[in-house]
C-alpha cells in the first residue's frame, strides 16, 4: 500500500510569512496526526484527528498554527505568521481506527530565516 | 505522561546483537511499552510493543522486566541499515493511541 504522502519536502520562508503543509494519509486510515520535530528532539504531537474531528490539540499554538482535515482524508497544517523557533520538521502520521500503530510520512523540513 | 529514560547514544558492531535499554520506573498498569525508530531523513517507524510478556517479531525482540520498570529492545544481528534513533515510549491505553516521544537513543553501527 502507498505510504503517507507529504508536501512540500522542504520550505524556506522569512519570519512573519505564512506557510502551509499538506498530508495525504494511507487510504482508509481514520486517524491523522501532525507532529513537530525540532533538531535533536523527538517528535511532539501538535494535533490528532479522528476522521474530520479533532481529538487532541492541546499542544497546538493556536495563535499562529491551524489545521484542518476536510472530508476526513487529506489534511493541511498552516503557520501564520511564522517565527524563527518554528524551524523544524513537520511530520504527518496516520493510523487505523482500531490500531495503535502509527505510520509516518517523510516530513516537511521548514526553515524560518 | 509517564516518562522513559534512555542512553543518549550507543555503538555496535555489524552482525553483532544490540541491547537497547529503557527505564520507566513510573509505569502504570495500563501503559504499553512501544518502540519506534527513525532512520536518517525519514519519519519514525514502528518496531515492536508489549505489555507484560516478552515479544518477538521479524525486526526485533522486546524483553520486559518482571516489575515492568525497565525493558530492553534486542536487535539480534545489527546491520548498517539499523543505524537510527530508537525511541522507547509508554502508551496509556486509557488515552487511545497518543504517543509521547523522548529524545531516544542514537544507535551507531560500525562495519
Amino acid at each position: 500500500e502507498a505510504g503517507v504522502a507529504q508536501s512540500p519536502r522542504y520550505k524556506i520562508i522569512e519570519k512573519r510569512q505564512s506557510v502551509a503543509f499538506w498530508c495525504n494519509p494511507i487510504s482508509g486510515h481514520a486517524t491523522l496526526y501532525w507532529y513537530q520535530q525540532i533538531l535533536g528532539q523527538g517528535p511532539k504531537l501538535l494535533i490528532q484527528f479522528q476522521n474530520n474531528g479533532v481529538v487532541d490539540d492541546s499542544q497546538l499554538p493556536k495563535d499562529r498554527f491551524s489545521a484542518e482535515r476536510l472530508k476526513g482524508v487529506d489534511s493541511t497544517l498552516k503557520i501564520q505568521p511564522a517565527k524563527l523557533e518554528d524551524s523544524a520538521v513537520y511530520l504527518c502520521a496516520s493510523g487505523r481506527e482500531d490500531s495503535y500503530e502509527q505510520y509516518f510520512g517523510p516530513g516537511t523540513r521548514l526553515t524560518v530565516t | 505522561d509517564a516518562k522513559t529514560t534512555q542512553p543518549n547514544s550507543m555503538e555496535s558492531n555489524e552482525e553483532e546483537p544490540v541491547h537497547l535499554p529503557c527505564n520507566h520506573s513510573t509505569i502504570s498498569g495500563t501503559d504499553y511499552i512501544h518502540w519506534y525508530r527513525q532512520l536518517p531523513s525519514q519519519g519514525p517507524e514502528y518496531v515492536i510493543h508489549g505489555l507484560t510478556s516478552n515479544v518477538n517479531n521479524r525486526m526485533a525482540s522486546l524483553a520486559i522486566a518482571e516489575d515492568r520498570k525497565s525493558s530492553t529492545l534486542i536487535l539480534h544481528r545489527a546491520t548498517l541499515r539499523d543505524a537510527a534513533v530508537y525511541y522507547c515510549i509508554l502508551r496509556d491505553m486509557e488515552y487511545g493511541n497518543k504517543l509521547v516521544f523522548g529524545a531516544g537513543t542514537i544507535l551507531r553501527v560500525k562495519s
